[in-house]
């Protein structure tokens, strides 16, 4: 039973074609979700976490939302370098031993051509 | 945040062989984590590290193959025990800061090639 899906696979888009990215999840208590950047052959990068539905995060052509049951990763204007999989990731749980523990989803490919 | 190296960045070992991966903070966490990420897959959690404690395992995988050490709050070593092909893969430390609510950074990976 998937906990965390992310779509799509791979997304292709043009530089400047505005896009989002969707994180839906399955858990139950949510405590957080966030969202990494990882280019080939690094570690993810923190981007953003969220708490809450309705809350919101910005962070230059990246925009992030949760609801109750999905997170959107809005790109505005992308450009090349924004080319990398981004990936989704919850923490939940009720306590105890699972304090801290991140359950992935699968990631996007984001590929922006020029 | 914090500042996370990893120490070797990439190896390539024999069949039955260890190997042992060290990750370094640039400062004291609360929380240390080894991750896994298979070719082509996403992040999997192997365990938990705890200062001064046996580390915490998630299912599927044990201490025998995956032995982890915590001395302090800035060091941890991984080692992949009796290394098989299906043993290749990133390996990854993560961290969750003092005051750092909820958030967790990642070391650089481990490229681990198994032939």
């Amino acid at each position: 039973e998937d906990q965390v899906t992310q779509s799509p696979e791979a997304l292709r888009l043009q530089e400047g074609e505005s896009s989002s990215l969707n994180c839906s999840y399955t858990v139950s208590g949510l405590r957080g979700l966030f969202w990494y950047r990882q280019d080939p052959g690094k570690g993810p990068e923190f981007l953003f976490t969220l708490y809450s539905a309705g809350e919101e995060k910005e962070k230059e052509r990246l925009k992030a939302t949760l609801t109750k049951k999905e997170s959107f990763l809005h790109i505005t204007a992308p450009k090349p370098e924004d080319s990398a999989t981004y990936l989704c990731a919850v923490n939940w749980g009720a306590g105890g031993t699972s304090y801290g523990k991140l359950t992935f989803g699968q990631g996007t490919i984001l590929t922006v051509h020029p | 945040s914090a500042v996370i190296s990893q120490k070797p960045s990439r190896d390539i070992c024999q069949r039955g062989t260890s190997l042992t991966i060290q990750c370094q903070v640039d400062s004291q966490v609360t929380m240390m984590f080894w991750y896994r990420q298979q070719p082509g897959q996403s992040l999997t959690l192997i365990a938990t590290a705890n200062q001064g404690s046996e580390a915490t395992y998630e299912s599927g995988f044990v201490i025998d193959k995956f032995p982890i050490s915590r001395p302090n709050l800035t060091f941890s070593t991984l080692t992949v025990s009796n290394m098989s092909p299906e043993d290749s893969s990133i390996y990854l430390c993560s961290v969750r800061t003092q005051g750092g609510w909820e958030t967790q950074y990642f070391g650089p990976g481990t490229r681990l090639l198994v032939l």
